[in-house]
């Protein structure tokens, strides 16, 4: 079955203690990017790969770090997480070209509901 | 970068049509996507239209380009129980490397 998988689903830690986000894709994707959801503000982009080792910042990329080693994961690394990272997240992929690729071929991970304290 | 804005909440009552409403500032933009967002899930891709469009009908669902005033609407015809969601529009611009989202809306259907 073609999906995105995030781990872990749900997560509370406290500030300073680095976590990973995992993201994975079996369906060969090119590109991958990385939302954050808060209510009241939509889905905004934190960082985006359009293949293997070429990542960018999109609008909210501070405090997050990402890595596109393989092109299946895109794991997003929160360092030293703080309060206002606690938020709903969702990692995306599509086949290429971002998000003018045909549509049946964009997929959402399920979302990973993080918390800090 | 893009703004793109919604209204925070509509309520309908069941067997009512549902338009939801959707203006966005960037002038180039290709494709114009509607997502469903149901409670402590994903999100669902519904339908979406492309820039050189005014209209486009999938089912209960018709979409509404008016390119001139960047104004953007969903019709749900026959509006559901199963319908109650949040919805955002969502707008790729130009380089598509980004999908710039409202704020979505909160449906409520009233039985």
């Amino acid at each position: 079955e073609a999906q995105v998988t995030q781990n872990p689903r749900y997560l509370i830690t406290v500030t300073g203690k680095k976590l990973t986000v995992t993201c994975s894709q079996n369906m060969n994707h090119e590109y991958m990017s990385w939302y954050r959801q808060d209510p009241g503000l939509g889905l905004r982009q934190i960082y985006y790969s359009m293949n293997v080792e070429v990542t960018d910042k999109g609008d909210v990329p501070e405090g997050y770090k990402v890595s596109r080693k393989e092109k299946r994961n895109f794991p997003l690394i929160l360092e030293s997480p703080s309060p206002n990272q606690t938020s709903l997240y969702f990692c995306a992929s599509t086949l290429s070209g971002g998000w003018n690729a045909p549509t049946d071929t964009q997929y959402f991970g399920p979302g990973t509901r993080l918390t800090v304290l | 970068g893009e703004d793109v804005e919604q209204s925070l909440f509509l309520s309908v009552r069941e067997g009512d049509s549902s338009v939801i409403n959707c203006t966005y500032t960037d002038s180039s933009s290709t494709y114009l996507y509607w997502y469903k967002q149901e409670p402590g899930a994903g999100l669902q891709l519904l339908t979406y239209i492309f820039s050189n469009m005014d209209m486009k009908q999938d089912q209960r669902l018709t979409v509404l380009l008016n390119k001139k005033d960047k104004h953007l609407s969903l019709r749900i015809a026959d509006t559901q129980t199963g319908d109650s969601a949040i919805y955002f529009c969502a707008s790729a611009g130009t380089g598509a490397n980004n999908l710039f989202f409202g704020t979505g809306t909160r449906l409520t259907v009233i039985p």
